[in-house]
């Protein structure tokens, strides 16, 4: 089975530009979670959708939004970039098991804005 | 959620076996614990879970003892490929929750 495909792998943006970063799962998962990982917060999670639908979402402001389409692949949207939204941007998807929910991540995109 | 606690970071080197521990006082009963690996400018990779006693694959070793309130991950004889964060995630098996990763533990491994 192929993994769970981000895309792009690299960006570059400026402040107050937006951005949509792709993901996709890895086939038969229906639940896909993103993450932003930095090296001073560490991985902290941003929502999470499953059946097209936001099902979580962490502590992140407004500007931070995301979508689930119905083949399970997922955008997340960034807009009015801050400095501080430069950062990895990782994906994760899920099977739903009737015992455990084990995430398979994605390379990641990572995200300079300048 | 439990909130896990794991060393900052440990050195090892080529051919020993490693054990790293996480807390997790306040686990549920249907939370599960999971390990995952990372390098750097990678996404994490799982590398096992476990609910209770004993859970061995072909990478790994997880020992999580009766009142549950912490595990250990075993690597043997690591290699220097292992050098990398490893985190644990302790979550419950279904419904709705938000995962939260520690700081993880950056393991170095010297020849």
């Amino acid at each position: 089975k192929a993994g769970v495909t981000q895309t792009p792998r690299y960006l570059i943006k400026t402040r107050g530009q937006q951005v949509t970063l792709s993901c996709s799962p890895i086939s038969g998962h229906r639940s896909v979670s993103w993450y932003q990982q930095t090296p001073g917060q560490g991985l902290q999670f941003l929502f999470e959708y499953f059946s097209e639908t936001q099902r979580n979402k962490g502590n992140f402001p407004g500007r931070f939004s995301g979508r689930q389409f119905s083949n399970s692949r997922s955008e997340m949207n960034v807009s009015t970039l801050e400095l501080g939204d430069s950062a990895l941007y990782l994906c994760a998807s899920s099977v739903r098991d009737s015992r455990v929910e084990t995430q398979y991540f994605g390379p990641g995109t990572r995200l300079l804005v300048l | 959620l439990a909130k896990t606690t794991q060393p900052i970071s440990m050195d090892s080197y080529e051919g020993q076996e490693v054990n790293i521990t996480c807390s997790h006082n306040n686990i549920a009963t249907n939370d599960y614990i999971t390990w995952y690996q990372q390098f750097p400018s990678q996404g994490p990779r799982f590398i096992i879970q476990g609910y209770k006693t004993k859970v061995t694959n072909e990478v790994a070793s997880l020992f999580i003892p009766a009142d549950r309130k912490s595990s250990t991950l075993s690597l043997p004889r690591v290699s220097l490929s292992d050098t990398a964060v490893y985190y644990c995630l302790v979550a419950p098996s279904g419904g709705s929750y938000i995962p939260t990763f520690g700081r993880g533990t950056s393991l170095i491994v010297h020849p």
